[in-house]
C-alpha cells in the first residue's frame, strides 16, 4: 500500500515571501499521479496542482510550483509571493496511474500542513 | 462547474442512532467517494462506488455502510453511531476516463456523536 508523509504539521510565512511545503511518498509503482489540495476555512477542498509521474517537467500553476524528485519520492510545493488567501490546510495526495478492476480509486492523502500567512 | 452537495454542514446525533449522510453530484460522474477527516490524521477513505449499486471498501470501512441507488447520489450510513465516529465527512466524485484522476469535493459534514 502507498503512504504519503507530510512532516510539517504547521508552517508560517510572511506575506509576499516564499514558502515550501514538503511531501514524501512510498510506492513500488512507476506510474502514478501526485496532487496538492488546499482546504481553506470554508472546508472546500481545492486542487492546487497535479503532477504525472511519467513527466519529468515540474508542474506550475501561477504562483504555485512543485519540485518533483521521482528517485527520492519527494513532491514539495513552493508558493511564491504568499498572499493572505493562501492560508489553509494543504494536503499532498497520491493515486495509482492504473485503476483497480472497478475503474475507480480514491486518493491516498498525507496528514496535512497548516499554512499560516503573517501580514 | 461540478457541484458536489452534502445535505448537512453540521449534524449532532446521539450514541446508538442510525445516521444517514447524503451526497449528490450534478455532473454524471461514475465514481463517488466518502472520506473521513480528523486532525492530525488527514483524509482516510471509507468507501467508494464506481457505478450504481456497486461499492468497494476503502481503508476504514468498519462501522459504516453505503448505498448508491442512483448515479448522482451516494449515502454514507452509520448503523449505530458511536462517539469515535465524531468527525468531518467529505464526499467526492470523479468521472471514469482521461483526466479521471481529479476528485471534486463537497464542503463536508461535521458530525458530532454525543
Amino acid at each position: 500500500a502507498q503512504t504519503v508523509t507530510q512532516s510539517q504539521p504547521e508552517m508560517s510565512v510572511q506575506e509576499a515571501e516564499t514558502v515550501t511545503l514538503s511531501c514524501t511518498y512510498d510506492t513500488s509503482e512507476s506510474d502514478y499521479y501526485l496532487f496538492w489540495y488546499k482546504q481553506p476555512p470554508s472546508r472546500q477542498m481545492i486542487l492546487v496542482i497535479r503532477q504525472e509521474a511519467y513527466k519529468q517537467q515540474n508542474a506550475t500553476e501561477n504562483r504555485f510550483s512543485v519540485n518533483f524528485q521521482k528517485a527520492a519520492k519527494s513532491f514539495s510545493l513552493k508558493i511564491s509571493d504568499s498572499q493572505l488567501g493562501d492560508a489553509a490546510m494543504y494536503f499532498c495526495a497520491y493515486r495509482s496511474y492504473y485503476l483497480s478492476g472497478g475503474g475507480a480509486d480514491g486518493l491516498t492523502f498525507g496528514k496535512g500542513t497548516h499554512l499560516i500567512i503573517q501580514p | 462547474d461540478v457541484k458536489v452537495t452534502q445535505s448537512s454542514r453540521y449534524l449532532v446525533k446521539r450514541t446508538g442512532e442510525k445516521v444517514f449522510l447524503e451526497c449528490v453530484q450534478d455532473m454524471d460522474h461514475e465514481n463517488m467517494f466518502w472520506y473521513r477527516q480528523d486532525p492530525g490524521l488527514g483524509l482516510r477513505l471509507i468507501y467508494f462506488s464506481y457505478d450504481v449499486k456497486m461499492k468497494e471498501k476503502g481503508d476504514i470501512p468498519e462501522g459504516y455502510s453505503v448505498s448508491r441507488e442512483k448515479k448522482e447520489r451516494f449515502s454514507l450510513i452509520l448503523e449505530s453511531a458511536s462517539t469515535n465516529q465524531t468527525s468531518m465527512y467529505l464526499c467526492a466524485s470523479s468521472f471514469t476516463g482521461q483526466g479521471n484522476e481529479k476528485l471534486f469535493f463537497g464542503s463536508g459534514t461535521q458530525l458530532s456523536v454525543l
